[in-house]
């Protein structure tokens, strides 16, 4: 069965901290790896994607580590503000037959205090 | 540029009725997915159309139907409601031009409540 593990549920970090997020796959092949952020009420918003033959991709104060052979990736955010406080996702997409599926992981709700 | 607009935002329904939720994919966007987000999970697919037609399908009942028009808009047909089909639903947009590999971009969402 294809899925996403993310953790943790829940995460609390001081403004200006770094919050790092974890998700993990299994079983299946993916070819695409992006992580959406969501506001109460709002859909969610791409954030950051990478492909599998990069390890690393930045984009300002948001970075996602890849790790192949762990099937593991996460999301670090540097210099965590309160605008950043929402619900972050991962995603994965399915190499074969996908057809642009995305499969989510259950979601962290980030709060950052001031 | 307008985004993935959605309509209604809020819907709210008696168990055994019928709805239909619709979306307007961003512009120049060919693919419209539809999810199933329930409160505190992530959204899990339900189905994907291009070309007027259904792609793909995730695992949910019949019950769930969708409609593709010329214009790439999208209609999402929900039957027999039952309380555990209250949820959010989203729409996504991609250009895949019959690649399948476009970013899915979504849209704000219907919050629809079963009574």
């Amino acid at each position: 069965q294809q899925q996403v593990k993310q953790s943790p549920q829940s995460l609390i970090v001081q403004k200006g901290g770094i919050s790092i997020i974890n998700c993990a796959y299994e079983n299946t092949a993916f070819d695409y790896f992006p992580w959406y952020q969501q506001f109460p009420g709002k859909g969610p918003a791409l954030l950051i994607a990478i492909r599998p033959d990069v390890s690393e991709k930045k984009e300002g104060r948001f970075t996602i580590s890849f790790n192949k052979s762990a099937k593991q990736f996460s999301l670090h955010i540097m210099d965590s503000q309160p605008g950043d406080s929402a619900t972050y996702f991962c995603a994965a997409r399915p190499f074969s037959g996908g057809y642009n599926k995305l499969i989510f992981g259950a979601g962290t709700r980030l709060a950052v205090h001031p | 540029d307008a985004g993935v607009t959605q309509s209604p935002t809020h819907l709210i329904k008696t168990r055994g009725q019928q709805v239909t939720l619709r979306c307007s994919p961003k512009s120049g966007h060919d693919t419209v997915s539809w999810y199933q987000q329930a409160l505190g999970q992530g959204p899990q697919f339900i189905f994907q159309y291009y070309e007027e037609e259904e792609r793909q399908r995730g695992n949910f009942p019949d019950r769930f139907s969708g409609h593709q028009f010329p214009n790439y808009s999208s209609e999402l047909n929900v039957n027999a409601l039952l309380l555990g089909d209250s949820a959010l639903y989203l729409c996504a947009s991609s250009l895949d031009a019959g690649v399948g590999r476009g970013t899915q971009y979504f849209g704000p969402g219907t919050r629809l409540l079963v009574l």
